[in-house]
């Protein structure tokens, strides 16, 4: 089973940019794996923010985008809020029916 | 509005069976997969399978097949996850999960809020 490979933590300060990367085992990530991009505060169910590579949902803040960079996919944050301060996933399609998670990026805004 | 409503919170002991259920709301059930995800204390998020509630197709991830089934009534629009003979180490929360598997939707958009497992002697 492919693995899934993403920062394990990142540090941005409040009004920044900050691009977070998932990488694959088996090669490049391209639109065929569908990236998924996925919040978690504690306490809380992931909320799904973008979907197939760059995708947004009605509920995704303007500042979050996702995109496919130097045979990763990349989620940027650009004008990062105190209030994005969580835990990011990204999921990967390796066949039509099989996900698997990253496991996590641990954004702090500070 | 979309939404999944999982069932409570359970406790159980090693040994015991287990059925914990995902119920749908606001779309219809049968155009969409729904899967399940698990996420053990204080770990990341772990796909474990999906399930397509018109004819009850299943898939499962390599690391949970043969370990939980996976099933649906879409009489009720409901999806289940079950154990026969659970383990210390299925203590998890357990997410569902609407997955749709085309167009620009591709992935898994909406949650239900999550059943804490606690397997416990």
């Amino acid at each position: 089973q492919a693995v899934v490979t993403q920062e394990p933590s990142l540090t941005v300060s409040p009004g920044g940019t900050v691009t977070l990367t998932c990488a694959s085992s088996t090669g490049p990530v391209t639109r065929g794996n569908y990236p998924n991009w996925f919040q978690q505060k504690p306490g809380q169910a992931p909320r799904a923010l973008i979907s197939s590579t760059s995708n947004t949902h009605s509920w995704t803040p303007a500042r979050f985008s996702g995109s496919l960079l130097g045979g990763k996919a990349a989620l940027t944050l650009s004008g990062v809020q105190p209030e994005d301060e969580a835990v990011y996933y990204c999921l990967l399609y390796f066949a039509p029916t099989q996900g698997v998670f990253g496991g996590g990026t641990k954004l702090t805004v500070l | 509005e979309v939404q999944l409503v999982q069932s409570g919170a359970e406790v159980k002991k090693p040994g015991e069976s287990l059925k914990i259920s995902c119920k749908a709301f606001g779309y219809d059930f049968t155009t969409s997969w729904i899967g399940w995800v698990r996420q053990m204390p204080g770990k990341g998020l772990e796909w474990m399978g999906i399930i397509y509630p018109i004819d009850s197709d299943t898939r499962y991830s390599p690391s949970f097949e043969g370990q939980v089934t996976i099933s649906a009534d879409k009489s009720i629009t409901t999806a289940y996850l079950q154990w026969s003979s659970l383990r210390a180490s299925d203590t998890a929360t357990y997410y569902c999960a609407r997955q749709i598997l085309y167009g620009a939707l591709y992935g898994m958009d909406v949650w239900g809020q999550g059943t804490t497992v606690t397997v416990s002697s």
